[in-house]
């Protein structure tokens, strides 16, 4: 089956610390997405990316990280610099319709 | 900046018609979509208008007003899995496409 894979689910990170979320999709499309959501709130753009090894800047990139290095795979890092990671992290990839990642949920300790 | 309007919450009982309302201020609109996403899980494609009029899938509608910026998801013969959070969301002709999300209605079906 097509889709988007995300791992972990849950992650606890200690202060500090730098951490990776993983998002693989087998749909050959060229644009993935990362996305922040706080509770009870709407979807933030932290980074995009249209093609393989490149990637931009969206609304809220300050802390994070990316690379792009092959088609399937967009991971974000959640740096030290990220005063407020606690949240809902949400990878996408798009051909039009956005497909969603069924998220992971990062927990500062 | 980009901005989008929608209620917080909406309630409903099983059976009956319910319509999320979007109204959105934005430069370089392309279309305007909407999303499904229950509670811990991913948002989920429901519709999308790119011209004005309506648009029916099912027991969902999704409807659009280019000329007064505003949108509506209608949703039909309500059921208890409908309740679940609804997202409209603009794209974006910047070059890329651009999706930006308004803040979510919480829509709460009851027997």
């Amino acid at each position: 089956d097509g889709g988007i894979t995300q791992s972990p689910k849950y992650l606890f990170r200690k202060e500090g610390q730098n951490v990776t979320l993983s998002c693989e999709q087998n749909l050959n499309h060229d644009a993935m997405y990362w996305y922040r959501q706080d509770p009870g709130q709407g979807l933030r753009l932290i980074y995009y990316s249209q093609i393989v090894n490149d990637f931009q800047k969206g609304d809220i990139a300050e802390g994070y990280s990316v690379s792009r290095e092959k088609k399937e795979s967009f991971p974000l890092t959640v740096t030290s610099a990220q005063k407020n990671p606690t949240a809902f992290y949400l990878c996408a990839s798009s051909m039009g319709r956005y497909f969603f990642g069924s998220g992971t949920r990062l927990t500062v300790v | 900046g980009q901005s989008l309007e929608q209620p917080s919450e909406v309630t409903a009982v099983e059976g009956a018609i319910v319509q999320i309302n979007c109204t959105y201020q934005t430069s370089g609109f392309y279309g305007l979509s909407w999303y499904q996403q229950h509670d811990g899980g991913a948002p989920t494609f429901l519709s999308y208008n790119a011209l004005d009029g309506l648009e029916e899938t099912g027991r969902f509608s999704s409807f659009l007003s280019r000329s007064d910026s505003y949108g509506y998801l209608l949703l039909q013969e309500l059921q208890m899995k409908d309740s679940a959070s609804y997202f409209c969301a603009v794209y974006l002709n910047t070059g890329f496409q651009k999706l930006v999300f308004g803040t979510g209605t919480r829509l709460l079906v009851s027997p």
